[in-house]
């Protein structure tokens, strides 16, 4: 089966940095992406790894380590805007499997 | 360019009876998939369709559940009969390329079920 942890929710002041980790036990990874969705809505594409290392995409960045089996999700000069949840998935075949996701609250 | 749409945003219905969800996936996707959210659960893969045909349905829970896509355009989620296991958020999704292009998924504002 397919599982991938990560914290369930961070809080943090505008400006800051915070960092989202995930750890995964999937079969036919491919790759991992980040989906960001605000209050229940559409889950919006962040990021997508299917390399070791970092792909930067303005404030937000994410990393992959496949010997390690994990991930994360930066974000940068956070705003008010970014209080959101935001979910890891696994790639596998054409499929993603999803994390619980992190529920990012950030404070003035 | 549009996204993807659902239709209804919610539906409340009674156990036993059947619902109809409806995705319009972004045009000139080939590639549909249906997700669900039960509450304070992740979301959960349900299936794949590639145009008109079900690349992957190993998500579908059991056979109360009807997926089809006819023409290959937009798809339909039949719950018969409903129960209320079946509450949740249903997510539909589209995307171009597969994984060369990174399976960037669209996904639409989701049907919330309310199965009483």
């Amino acid at each position: 089966g397919q599982s991938l942890e990560q914290p369930s929710e961070v809080t943090a002041v505008e400006g800051a940095i915070v960092q989202i980790n995930c750890t995964y036990q999937t079969s036919g990874f491919y790759g991992l992406s980040w989906y960001q969705q605000h209050d229940g809505g559409a889950p919006t594409f962040l990021s997508y790894n299917a390399l070791d290392g970092l792909e930067e995409t303005g404030r937000f960045s994410s990393f992959l380590s496949r010997s390690d089996s994990s991930g994360y999700l930066l974000l940068q000069e956070l705003q008010m805007k970014d209080s959101a949840s935001y979910f890891c998935a696994a790639i596998n075949d054409y499929k993603l499997s999803f994390g619980a996701g992190t529920t990012v609250t950030v404070r003035a | 360019e549009a996204g993807v749409t659902q239709f209804p945003s919610h539906s409340v219905i009674e156990k036993g009876q059947t619902v109809t969800l409806r995705c319009d996936p972004i045009s000139g996707h080939d590639n549909l998939y249906w997700y669900r959210r039960v509450m304070g659960k992740e979301i959960k893969f349900l299936l794949h369709f590639v145009k008109e045909s079900k690349q992957d349905e190993s998500g579908m829970p059991n056979n109360r559940f009807l997926a089809e896509r006819t023409g290959g355009t937009y798809s339909t989620l039949k719950v018969q009969p409903a129960e209320l296991e079946d509450s949740g958020v249903y997510f539909c999704a589209s995307s171009q390329s597969g994984l060369a292009g990174g399976n960037e998924q669209f996904f639409g504002p989701g049907t919330r079920l309310t199965v009483l």
